[in-house]
């Protein structure tokens, strides 16, 4: 159980080009989804804070309008990278928290997805 | 604000022996989660051991344990018996446990090399 699932997990675009990114928990509600960039030989560093139904909060640095996320039900958020740039090359990964931990857990566990390569050219 | 500290960017050990993996914090929450995570080439994020700050006893999952100094704010990670799969990256983390807030924060990572 507890499975989050990303897609696609390799993306190559051009330059100026949106991409979409999904993240799924596939056995789980999330009512909360993270969604983390990580640079070659870097650590993850959290873009936002993504919440069903409401609007995604965003860290220190991170362009809301550059970085698009919905939040659309309890099982999918997407993150939209708007007109791409090299610099955007990437990894994300997004993290779901399933509330239904707690119990066991003492907090809501989150759960990894596999990543997305994002590659802009 | 939360912070964690990897002092070691690379780490190498020979299969079979037991290696140890730094990791130091500074928090000014007064209940707080500490994680270890593994990730492999392919890039995923594995859980491996959870410690509470609230808890007693240091947390153990097969192979690894979290060598828990409260005093100190260290969270140190001690693989034993080492595979040549558990070469990876590894990163210590920590959330606060009081608060609503959930957010995950990472060190720099350490790269770990078993050599056969």
């Amino acid at each position: 159980g507890a499975v989050v699932s990303q897609h696609p997990s390799r993306v190559i675009c051009k330059s100026g080009t949106s991409v979409k990114i999904e993240c799924r928990s596939l056995d789980f509600q999330a009512t909360t989804m993270f969604w983390y960039r990580q640079f070659p030989k870097q650590s993850l560093m959290l873009m936002a804070t993504s919440n069903e139904g409401s609007k995604a909060t965003y860290e220190q640095g991170v362009e809301k309008d550059k970085f698009l996320i919905n939040h659309a039900s309890l099982t999918l958020s997407t993150l939209t990278v708007t007109s791409a740039h090299p610099e955007d090359s990437s990894f994300y990964i997004c993290s779901a928290s399933n509330p239904l931990t707690t119990g066991t857990r003492g907090y809501n566990e989150q759960f990894f997805g596999p990543g997305t390569r994002l590659t802009v050219l | 604000a939360q912070k964690i500290t990897q002092t070691q960017p690379g780490m190498f050990v020979q299969e079979k022996e037991a290696v140890t993996l730094d990791c130091t914090y500074d928090t000014s929450d007064p209940s707080y989660g500490l994680f270890w995570y593994k990730q492999p080439s392919s890039g995923e994020m594995i859980f491996l051991i959870y410690q509470g700050s609230y808890d007693q006893q240091n947390a153990t999952e097969g192979r690894y344990s979290l060598n828990f100094q409260k005093a100190r704010k260290s969270a140190n990670l001690v693989i034993s018996a080492s595979q040549l799969g558990d070469s990876a990256m590894y990163f210590c983390a920590m959330r606060p446990l009081q608060g609503g807030s959930e957010k995950l924060v990472f060190g720099k990572g350490t790269k770990l090399t078993v050599n056969p």
